[in-house]
């Protein structure tokens, strides 16, 4: 597509529950990121998919959090058992090999 | 190690002067450099990025950066600032000659401008 796509663009949640983030990168884009943006913060790295490679996992808090890509298509970031301070705007961002980014416009999760 | 550093969380400028937000980096090799904007409820959009050549770099909305490889820095310029320029920047870097899982950029913490009318 023109630019990633995030779904849903807003999630209200109970604690407790589990949820399920959708990020559709642009096509060609072999590298895709999550990051984490609390309320008026910086961006927080959560995972790292490049190509074939194993992810780089290193910035997700918790086994909570985990992710899947599919190839060089669509990801999905799951949150099990969330919890009030889970509470942020998720973004998702691609890019090709000079490493600058195209972000969507975020999944803002509440948890309630 | 890859770091970014704006050492000013927040910048104040009337509208019409020129404002600088500042950034300076630490990589290995060359960097690969880039500034984003954030308006408020909105995502990340791309200002602009320097990868080789000219040391000015010129972006969107008016905005430009220069590249100072001595100092270390890639402050991001505007001549004259606009209200709607109230926003939060990011700056980001990667070592050019890193690959893999070492790709990612690493990003600054932000600065808040708000351009007074």
């Amino acid at each position: 597509g023109a630019g990633v796509s995030q779904s849903p663009s807003n999630k209200v949640t109970e604690k407790g529950k589990d949820v399920e983030l959708r990020c559709d990168p642009i096509s060609g884009h072999t590298a895709l990121y999550w990051y984490r943006q609390r309320l008026g913060q910086g961006l927080e790295f959560l995972i790292y998919f490049q190509g074939n490679s194993a992810p780089d996992k290193s910035g997700l808090p918790s086994d909570r959090f985990s992710a899947e890509r599919t190839g060089e298509s669509v990801s999905t970031l799951t949150i099990q058992r969330t919890q009030q301070e889970d509470s942020a705007v998720y973004l998702c961002a691609s890019s090709k090999w000079d490493g600058g980014y195209t972000f969507g416009s975020g999944t803002r999760l509440t948890v309630v | 190690a890859q770091s970014v550093a704006q050492p000013e969380d927040q910048v104040n400028v009337a509208e019409g002067n020129p404002l600088t937000v500042k950034c300076t980096y630490s990589v290995s090799g060359n960097p690969y450099l880039f500034w984003y904007v954030q308006y408020p409820n909105r995502g990340l959009q791309f200002l602009l990025k320097y990868i080789t050549g000219d040391n000015l770099v010129k972006g969107s909305y008016g905005f430009e950066a220069e590249f100072n490889k001595s100092q270390t820095s890639f402050h991001l310029k505007k001549p004259s600032a606009l209200v709607s320029d109230s926003a939060l920047y990011f700056c980001a870097v990667r070592d050019a000659l890193l690959g893999g899982n070492n790709r990612k950029l690493i990003w600054g913490l932000g600065t808040s401008l708000a351009v007074n009318p």
